[in-house]
């Protein structure tokens, strides 16, 4: 089957510039995720999507960030303005649930940010 | 609080002889845990997870891990090294949301 697909896979932008990245999960899969991975960290979660709906974003900084899952598929996210320690790379996963102890995330390639 | 440590931020090794990741975790429950591993440019790819079950849990690749609750640990190993082994690996702990710990990165030497 086909994996989590994400575009672009890299990108870099002036500081205070707008960014976006999409992401299309597995086919089937109702929950999404996107992750912040800072050089040398582990993956932050910053919003999951159950379907079309929020279920967590406690940890996206709203101010800035914005996601949407419209149809309950593919998934956009934004970063508007950007600030030169958003530069990270940006994970999408996917999951046929949300079973956090059960349910094994499918992640995808990421999107490498450069904000200069 | 939850949390996860991983005790080594590098390993290096020579191919075929044995690997030992270590991570220590941090929970008030019962927890699952994961490890992941990254390859360069590519995602993140489940290896084993432990969910109350057996203690030893069998990875793919040759990996496996032991939960040992009197230790709070769930250290990663593998009998041979490999070349392709060489990544950045990961123990997560699952709480309301998955908890990464900050990665170990192995070197295989030939």
């Amino acid at each position: 089957e086909a994996g989590v697909a994400q575009s672009p896979r890299y990108k870099i932008i002036e500081k205070r510039q707008s960014v976006a990245f999409w992401c299309n999960p597995i086919s089937g899969h109702a929950t999404l995720y996107w992750y912040q991975q800072i050089l040398g960290q582990g993956p932050k979660l910053l919003i999951q999507f159950q379907n079309n709906g929020v279920v967590d974003d406690s940890q996206l900084p709203k101010d800035r960030f914005s996601a949407e899952r419209l149809k309950g598929v593919d998934s956009t996210l934004k970063i508007q303005p950007a600030k030169l320690e958003d530069s990270a790379v940006y994970l999408c996963a996917s999951s046929q649930r949300t079973g956090w102890d059960t349910d094994t995330q499918y992640f995808g390639p990421g999107t490498r940010l450069t904000v200069l | 609080a939850q949390s996860v440590t991983q005790l080594d931020s590098h390993v290096s090794v020579s191919e075929g002889t044995p690997v030992l990741l270590r991570c220590n975790y941090s929970s008030s429950y019962s927890p699952s845990l994961f490890w992941y591993v990254q390859h360069p440019n590519k995602g993140l790819q489940l290896l084993l997870k432990y969910t109350s079950a057996a203690t030893l849990v069998k990875g793919i690749n040759g990996f496996e891990a032991e939960f040992k609750k009197s230790e709070t640990s769930f250290h990663l190993t593998k009998p041979s090294a490999h070349m392709s082994d060489a990544a950045e690996y990961f123990c997560v702990l699952a709480a309301d949301k998955l908890i990464f710990g900050t990665g170990t990165r192995l070197q295989v030497f030939p």
